[in-house]
Order: structure tokens, then sequence, then C-alpha cells
């Protein structure tokens, strides 16, 4: 089992649509959750962190769900410049070194 | 707002070509991390350095080297670029919450 998978894609999803995206993480010690955004040809980009309570950003909500080991971003009101590839990344503690270990993303195509 | 530069965006070079790719970031960040990145293999690490001279192997070492003299700078050396070597590189610096920021990378093409 891959320590991080998620669904590939891509989602193609209208304007104005809700759109949910899963990362399950297979190390149960894992602490630091992060969802990153990638757009074409260019470097990853930190979108949010995911605390154990869940949090949100205007239309973005992270969650974690520990107990089955996935986390997941949740879009509302999806945008055309919404359009991007979505990382998740999983690190094992919150101090120190550690590995991180990067999901290889979820391609989302918002169509007018 | 952190900054991680690097040195290409593009560089096309020869087979058994020594290579330096030179990543800086501008926030006194310890960890520094290099990566490339290949279509459906994701980001996958190289090296990375948690202090001044020192470093630890990541995943995928091999055929690469790295050097850290000074904290802001940490570099990527390939001995003899490969075809195999031709990928996409990231460098990324740690913050204080364990996200990492990346550099805007550099499009290696090796021939």
């Amino acid at each position: 089992r891959k320590e991080v998978e998620q669904d590939p894609g891509p989602f193609n999803v209208p304007e104005g649509a809700t759109v949910a995206f899963n990362c399950t993480y297979s190390n149960s010690a894992s602490q630091s959750f992060f969802w990153y955004r990638q757009d074409c040809r260019k470097e990853p980009k930190l979108l949010m962190s995911v605390y154990s309570s869940g949090n949100e950003d205007g239309r973005f909500t992270a969650q974690l769900n520990r107990a089955s080991q996935y986390i997941s971003l949740l879009i509302r009101d999806s945008k055309l410049s919404d359009s991007a590839t979505y990382l998740c990344v999983v690190t094992p503690y919150s101090g120190g070194y550690q590995k991180v270990t990067f999901g290889t993303g979820t391609k989302l195509q918002v169509i007018p | 707002d952190v900054k991680v530069t690097q040195s290409s965006r593009y560089l096309v070079k020869r087979t058994g070509e020594k290579v330096f790719l030179e990543c800086v970031q501008d926030m006194d960040h310890e960890n520094m991390f290099w990566y490339r990145q290949d279509p459906g293999l994701g980001l996958r690490l190289i090296y990375f350095s948690y202090d001044v001279k020192m470093k630890e192997k990541g995943d995928i070492p091999e055929g690469y080297s790295v050097s850290r003299e000074k904290k802001e700078r940490f570099s990527l050396i390939l001995e003899s670029a490969s075809t195999n070597q031709t990928s996409m590189y990231l460098c990324a610096s740690r913050g204080e919450e364990n996200e990492q920021f990346f550099g805007p990378g550099t499009r290696l093409t090796v021939l």
C-alpha cells in the first residue's frame, strides 16, 4: 500500500459546483497534514494546513479523519481559477525533520 | 512572504556534463530539500539538509550530491548527467509549522 494515496482524477466539474477530494495515508503516527495546489508547470504552493478540528478558508474546507486515516478537501462554488492539481502532504511528527510524503495529486478541471 | 529562488528555470545539458542547481531562501530556515517531480511519480526526495554542512539522503540520492555551505543556499549537483535525470527539480525550505515553501523549479533536459 502506498504511504499516501490520492485519486488522480481528472475531476471535471462545472463552475459553481462543490467538489471534494480525499487522501488516505498509511502511517498512523502521521501528525501534520497539508493541502497544496500546483498549477501546470509551476511549483506546489501551500493551500492550507489540516487541523484535527477541521478548518475552513473561504470556499475551502479541510478535514482530518484519524480513525479512517484520511484527509479531505472540499471546494464550494468552484471557479475556473480553481483548475489545478491538488496534492496532499503527510508528515509523521510536528517537529524536527521527518519524512514528508506527497501524494501524486488530484487534477481538477472546472468547466465554464 | 517566504521567498525561495532557483538559479535557472530551464536548463539543457549533455550526457556526462556536471550540472549545478542552486537554491536560495530568505527566511533563515534550517531545513532545505531537493525533490524531483516526474509525471505519475509525484515528488520524490533526493536530499535534504537540516543545517549548514549537514545533509541526509532522501529516497533517490543516486547520481546526485548536495552542498550547503551557507544557511540560505542549498545546491544540487549532478556529477555526470544522464538522460534519466531529465526532470523538474524543485527546491523547498521548511517553515516552523512543518509546511514547505517551494522554489519555482528548474526544468532540466539532458540530451
